[in-house]
C-alpha cells in the first residue's frame, strides 16, 4: 500500500519559521504536492516538486529528496493567517493526475 | 470565474436513501475526481475520470457511482447511504499535463443518520 506520513499538529509563533515534514513510501512517484486548507474550506495549491532540491515561492519553500522519500514545507515570517492544515500529496502516476494524500498537519500560529 | 462548483454544500440523509452530489467545472479540464475527507485520514480518492465517457475507481469506490457524459460535469451518486459515508466530499479538476495543480470545489458536508 501507499504510506505518507506527516505530523498531526504543530504550533509556532508569529514571525518565526516552521518546517513541516512529509515522508512517503509509495509504489510509484511522479511528483509531490503541498496544499493548504483552512478550516471548512477547500484545499488550495502551494507547491509541486518533481526533481530533488528546493523550490522557493515567496514566504513558502518546498524541498524534495526522492532517494530518501522525504519532503518538507518551510514557512517563513509566519502570519496568523497561516494557521491552517498543510496537506502533503504524492502523484503516483500520470493517469488522471491522481493524488494520494497524507493525513495533513494542522499548524497553529500564536501571537 | 467560477472554477469548480459543488452542490449542495450540506446534506443530511437517512440510512438507505440515495442522492447525487453535483460537480461542475468551467476550466475545460479533462481530469476530474472525487475525494472524501475524514478526520485524521486525509483525502481519499473515490473515483476519477480522465475525460468524457471514461471513469475509473480510486481507493474507496464501494457504495458510490460516477458518470462523465460531458467535460464539465462529474456527478457522484450514493446508491444506498450508510452512516460510514458521513464525510466531507470534495470534487477536483486539473489539466492533462502531469503535475498540474488540482482545483477543488468548496466541498459537500454529508451526514447519514
Amino acid at each position: 500500500g501507499q504510506n505518507i506520513d506527516q505530523p498531526t499538529e504543530m504550533t509556532a509563533t508569529e514571525g518565526a519559521i516552521v518546517q513541516i515534514n512529509c515522508t512517503y513510501q509509495t509504489s510509484g512517484f511522479n511528483g509531490l504536492f503541498w496544499y493548504q486548507q483552512h478550516a471548512g474550506e477547500a484545499p488550495t495549491f502551494l507547491s509541486y516538486n518533481v526533481l530533488d532540491g528546493l523550490e522557493e515561492k515567496g514566504r513558502f519553500s518546498s524541498f524534495l529528496s526522492r532517494s530518501k522519500g522525504y519532503s518538507y514545507l518551510l514557512l517563513k515570517e509566519l502570519q496568523m493567517k497561516d494557521s491552517a492544515s498543510y496537506l502533503c500529496a504524492v502523484l503516483l502516476n500520470n493517469a488522471g493526475n491522481m493524488l494520494t494524500f497524507g493525513g495533513g498537519t494542522r499548524l497553529m500560529v500564536k501571537p | 470565474n467560477a472554477g469548480v462548483t459543488q452542490t449542495p454544500k450540506f446534506q443530511v440523509l437517512k440510512t438507505g436513501q440515495s442522492m447525487t452530489l453535483q460537480c461542475a467545472q468551467d476550466m475545460n479540464h479533462e481530469y476530474m475526481s472525487w475525494y472524501r475527507q475524514d478526520p485524521g485520514m486525509g483525502l481519499r480518492l473515490i473515483h476519477y475520470s480522465v475525460g468524457a465517457g471514461i471513469t475509473d475507481q480510486g481507493e474507496v469506490p464501494n457504495g458510490y457511482n460516477v458518470s462523465r457524459s460531458t467535460t464539465e460535469d462529474f456527478p457522484l451518486r450514493l446508491l444506498s447511504a450508510a452512516p460510514s459515508q458521513t464525510s466531507v466530499y470534495f470534487c477536483a479538476s486539473s489539466e492533462v499535463m502531469s503535475g498540474s495543480e488540482a482545483f477543488f470545489g468548496q466541498g459537500t458536508r454529508l451526514t447519514v443518520v
